[in-house]
């Protein structure tokens, strides 16, 4: 059974303060990695798609990078408006159905 | 355009009420997605449609009645729901139904079942 586990669970940084958020999978046959940003009471947002170890992708202050068994956000330099829950999903050989984390609560304090 | 919108923000309901949630998106998408939300949890798929056909119901209860009427819509028929149906209820679309497609989101319904 697929299963995708992100930690920390919760992350309080202040603003400035880099820090990196995980996403690590088991799946058979990595069709694609996501991460979407949701905001309380709202959808989530989608940000990235990864497809092969190695990749990297960047937007404003986050950058995603995907090895075989995980994939990490880098959150550079954040700010209050950076606060959300990160949710990672993944999706694998013979389906297309997303299997989520459980995602990160991140708080980032003035 | 990447947006999906969704009718109505909040819903209240009682048990016996029957009532639609609406889902629209204008971006030529050819799978819609309706998933359940509880706080503090991920999205769990209920239906999804390929083509405006059904392809997949993960064995949601029968007071749960999807529909598409057409490429651009989709609705979710409440009838005689439970209080622990109360979650926020969130459609998405993505190009196909494959597993390398992002799903894009819509803002997501309120529903309180009273």
């Amino acid at each position: 059974e697929d299963q995708v586990t992100q930690s920390p669970e919760a992350l309080r940084l202040q603003e400035g303060e880099s820090s990196s958020l995980n996403c690590s999978y088991t799946v058979s046959g990595l069709r694609g990695l996501f991460w979407y940003r949701q905001d309380p009471g709202k959808g989530p947002e989608f940000l990235f798609t990864l497809y092969s170890a190695g990749e990297e992708k960047e937007k404003e202050r986050l950058k995603a990078t995907l090895t075989k068994k995980e994939s990490f956000l880098h959150i550079t330099a954040p700010k209050p408006e950076d606060s959300a829950t990160y949710l990672c999903a993944v999706t694998g050989s013979g389906y297309s159905t997303l299997t989520f984390g459980k995602g990160t609560m991140l708080l980032v304090s003035p | 355009d990447t947006e999906v919108t969704q009718t109505p923000k909040h819903l209240v309901m009682g048990m016996t009420n029957k009532k639609s949630l609406k889902c629209e998106q204008h971006m030529g998408h050819r799978a819609m997605y309706w998933y359940k939300q509880k706080a503090k949890k991920p999205p769990e798929l209920m239906f999804v449609y390929s083509y405006e056909k059904l392809s997949i119901n993960e064995s949601v209860p029968s007071r749960f009645s999807p529909e598409c009427p057409n490429s651009s819509l989709l609705n979710l028929h409440l009838h005689a729901l439970q209080p622990e149906d109360s979650a926020l209820y969130l459609c998405a679309s993505s190009p196909l139904v494959v597993s390398y497609n992002e799903q894009f989101f819509g803002p997501g319904t309120r529903l309180t079942v009273l």
